[in-house]
């Protein structure tokens, strides 16, 4: 089945410690994006990757960081500098065509971080 | 920049009854406009969207959205609602000109009585 996995489904952080959240996708999709969701709030964007080897700061990109060395993969890190990092992060992704409208992004079912 | 509002934060409506829920946008270009559905602790589940031509458009799940430009609006809608419908919905408001990227309303919390 194609989709967009996401692990692990729930994640603890320490105090002053760097997490990483995982995103696959094997739909062949160009572009994948990071959200991140809090209670009562719909969804900020924190970054997206257009092509492999290359991605952009969303709305509120402090304290956290990505890389995308390959098309399928997206991961997130939540570092200590991210203060408040409690709150549930969706991995998107979507095609990127040259001369398209807009591309649709889909979801995956999404991590939620806890901090002790 | 594009912004997205929804003025409920939750509607509770009895199973059966119909359902309209509210979005309205602020983008100085063409809007492309997406209605999306969240069970709770799951990803969003893509509705319907809109592009371009018909300004009423079919979704899954028997919903319906129309596009208003003159009213900025863009406001889901349902004729009869069933329990399963009980979700959290976005709106959101695309632009392919900055990579595609979604701007998302605030979310409508949908509660459905028995």
């Amino acid at each position: 089945d194609g989709g967009i996995t996401q692990s692990p489904k729930y994640l603890f952080r320490k105090e002053g410690q760097n997490v990483t959240l995982s995103c696959e996708q094997n739909l062949n999709h160009d572009a994948m994006y990071w959200y991140r969701q809090d209670p009562g709030q719909g969804l900020r964007l924190i970054y997206y990757s257009q092509i492999v080897n290359d991605f952009q700061k969303g709305d509120i990109a402090e304290g956290y960081s990505v890389s995308r060395e390959k098309k399928e993969s997206f991961p997130l890190t939540v570092t200590s500098a991210q203060k408040n990092p409690t709150a549930f992060y969706l991995c998107a992704s979507s095609f990127d065509r040259a001369g398209s409208q807009q591309e649709t992004q889909y979801f995956g079912p999404g991590t939620r971080l806890l901090v002790l | 920049a594009q912004s997205v509002t929804q003025p409920d934060i939750h509607i509770t409506v009895s199973e059966g009854a119909s359902l309209e829920l509210r979005c309205n946008y602020s983008y100085g270009a063409t809007p492309y406009l997406f209605w999306y559905v969240q069970s709770p602790g799951q990803g969003l589940q893509l509705l319907l969207k809109y592009f371009s031509g018909d300004t009423l458009v079919q979704g899954i799940k028997g919903f319906e959205a129309e596009f208003k430009r003159s009213q900025s609006s863009f406001n889901l809608r349902k004729p009869s609602v069933h329990w399963s419908d009980a979700a959290e919905y976005f709106c959101a408001v695309g632009a392919r000109a900055a990579g595609n990227k979604l701007t998302f309303g605030g979310g409508t919390r949908v509660l459905v009585k028995p």
